[in-house]
């Protein structure tokens, strides 16, 4: 079965400009997280999705990032405007359980390496 | 607070070696742990996964981690290291009865393999 699709690989602005990412998961699978990975640290979650709707995002700067996940598939992360401090990889991973039990394996895209100047 | 230590920031092995990394975790409730494992330019591969029962669990590529409660430990080892295994590990770790919870992850251990 085909993984977990992510694009762009690579992408490189200038702070203040606006930047999106894409996912797309594995077939079947209900929950989507974005995870954001800085040089040198554990991936850290930005965002959960259950089918289309929020699970968490507490971690996520809402002040200029947002993400959705139309129609419970697809999603994409928007980072407006961009600071230096957001040059990372982001990750994007999906799992085929919902919350309240069973297993919890989840399968990684190769991410998107942001660098902002 | 719930976390995940990985105390070795960096270890070289010598190829043909056994390598032991270790993990430590802090964490309220039953823990679901996992060891991935990241390439250069690449996601995270999934290396193995305890849930439950046997507490040494067997992953791919020759991996294997010993879950030991009473010390809330999870280490990974590999009794010959191939100059492939080269790359950064993390620890992650996820509650057991919230399935679809995003996990934790250590700031991982970074392996290179000497000839």
């Amino acid at each position: 079965e085909a993984g977990v699709a992510q694009s762009p690989r690579y992408k490189i602005i200038e702070k203040r400009q606006s930047v999106a990412f894409w996912c797309n998961p594995i077939s079947g699978h209900a929950t989507l997280y974005w995870y954001q990975q800085i040089l040198g640290q554990g991936p850290k979650l930005l965002i959960q999705f259950q089918n289309n709707g929020v699970v968490d995002d507490s971690q996520l700067p809402k002040d200029r990032f947002s993400a959705e996940r139309l129609k419970g598939v697809d999603s994409t992360l928007k980072i407006q405007p961009a600071k230096l401090e957001d040059s990372a990889v982001y990750l994007c991973a999906s799992s085929s359980q919902r919350s309240g039990g069973g297993l919890n394996i989840q399968y990684f895209g190769a991410g998107t390496r942001l660098s902002v100047l | 607070a719930q976390s995940v230590t990985q105390p070795d920031i960096h270890i070289t092995v010598s190829e043909g070696a056994s390598l032991e990394l270790r993990c430590n975790y802090s964490y309220g409730a039953t823990p679901y742990l996992f060891w991935y494992v990241q390439s250069p330019g690449q996601g995270l591969q999934l290396l193995l996964k305890y849930f439950s029962g046997d507490t040494l669990v067997q992953g791919i590529k020759g991996f294997e981690a010993e879950f030991k409660r009473s010390q809330s430990s999870f280490n990974l080892r590999k009794p010959s290291v191939h100059w492939s295994d080269a790359a950064e590990y993390f620890c992650a770790v996820g509650p057991a009865n919230q399935a679809g919870t995003a996990l934790i992850f250590g700031k991982g251990t970074t392996l290179s393999v000497s000839s």
